[in-house]
Order: C-alpha cells, then structure tokens, then sequence
C-alpha cells in the first residue's frame, strides 16, 4: 500500500523570502508524483507533476520540486513566495503502470501544508 | 468552458436523511473520482470510476453510494449509514491510459449535519 507523509502541516514565511515544503512517500512500486494547490474553500489546481526522465520538476507560479528516489522524497521549492501564494499545498502519488490494471488513475494524497505568507 | 461542475456549494443534512451531491463533467473524461476532505488528514478517496456502469470502493467508502449511469455524471449520495458525514466533498475527474494525466478538480460541496 502506498502512503504520502507531509513533514510539516503549517508552514509561516515571509513575503519574498523561500519556502520548501517536504514530502516523503512509501510504496513497493515505482510511482509517479505530483503537487497540488487548494486556494480556501476551492477546488485543487495541478502545480507539477514527475512521471519519468529529469528529476527536477517546475511547475507553474515558479514552483519547482525534486524527485529523490533514495530518498523517497518530492520536496517542493519557490525561491520566493509572494502573498498569493497563501494556500494549503498537497502531495499525491500514483503507482505506475501495471499491466491490464490502470492503476495509474488513482492518487493517494499526503495530509496537506498550509502555507501562510507574512507581509 | 469545459470543467466540472458541483452543486449544490453548501448542503445542510438533518440526521437520518440521505442526501446527494451533484458532480457533473464536460471534459470528455472516461474516469471520475470523488474525494472526502476533513482537517488536517488530507484528502480520502471514497469511490472511482473508469468507465461508464463501472465504479470502485476507494479507501473511505462506508456509508456511501453512487452510480455512473453518464459518461458526464457521477452523483454521489451520503446514506444515513455514514457515521460522520460532515466535510467537503471534491469530485475529480481524468483521462485514463498508460501514464496518469491531470485529476482536473470540482469547487466542492460543504456538507453539514445538523
């Protein structure tokens, strides 16, 4: 079974300073990641996503994240945050493709980071 | 436009009463997907589906039903059997194939029980 740990459930920062948001995963397969970003009482909107090749990712809104498979991490990264970015941060992860099974289609989330960004 | 729609945005329930919420996709998409979040514990899967008359129990699908009789719907009705059925509800919706593409994401549905 996978599972999706987000280290940190509030992150506070300044405005224009960086951020990082951490995510660890476990599963007995290899995965595919992804990161997404739920503005209040909204929807959630795909900020990247890593299915294969380059292990550095970037997103839209300058996000970037980096996938480390010894490590089993997807860090998430803005060199600097402005007030918009004030919302909660999601980390998913799906299994690869297995065959006849398009597992591929179903994500588990991690718990969430909220982010609030300090004038 | 082309998205997913969810009504209605806020939902009061009485205890006992079942309730359903709307989920409807103009994205062509085959697979549809609805989500419970509550605080703190991210979001849940409560039950998929891939293709039309198919669908499949997520991780959280106790108390709950629903039916995919439309490519472009997936309504999903909270039973009385649902212990604990305050939350915000998301419907998702993707293509299906190979390597998973975008979950596109509904505005959700605030459901509380009075």
């Amino acid at each position: 079974a996978q599972s999706v740990t987000q280290l940190d459930s509030q992150v506070p920062v300044f405005e224009e300073a960086p951020v990082e948001l951490r995510c660890n995963y476990s599963s007995s397969v290899s995965v595919y990641l992804f990161w997404y970003v739920q503005y209040p009482n909204q929807g959630l909107q795909l900020l990247l996503k890593y299915l294969s090749g380059s292990t550095l990712v970037k997103g839209i809104n300058g996000f970037e994240a980096e996938f480390n498979k010894s490590q089993t991490s997807f860090h998430l990264r803005k060199p600097s945050v402005h007030i918009s970015d004030t919302a909660e941060y999601f980390c998913a992860v799906s299994d690869r493709w297995r065959g006849f099974v398009a597992a591929g289609n179903k994500l588990t989330f991690g718990g969430g980071t909220r982010v609030l960004v300090k004038p | 436009d082309g998205g997913i729609t969810q009504s209605p945005k806020y939902l009061f329930r009485k205890e006992g009463q079942n309730v359903t919420l709307s989920c409807e996709q103009n994205l062509n998409h085959d697979a549809m997907y609805w989500y419970r979040q509550d605080p703190g514990q991210g979001l849940r899967l409560i039950y998929y589906s891939q293709i039309v008359n198919d669908f499949q129990k997520g991780d959280i699908a106790e108390g709950y039903s629903v039916s995919r009789e439309k490519k472009e719907s997936f309504p999903l009705t909270v039973t009385s059997a649902q212990k604990n059925p305050t939350a915000f509800y998301l419907c998702a919706s993707s293509s299906t194939g190979k390597v998973p593409s975008e979950q596109f994401f509904g505005p959700g549905t605030r459901l509380t029980v009075l």
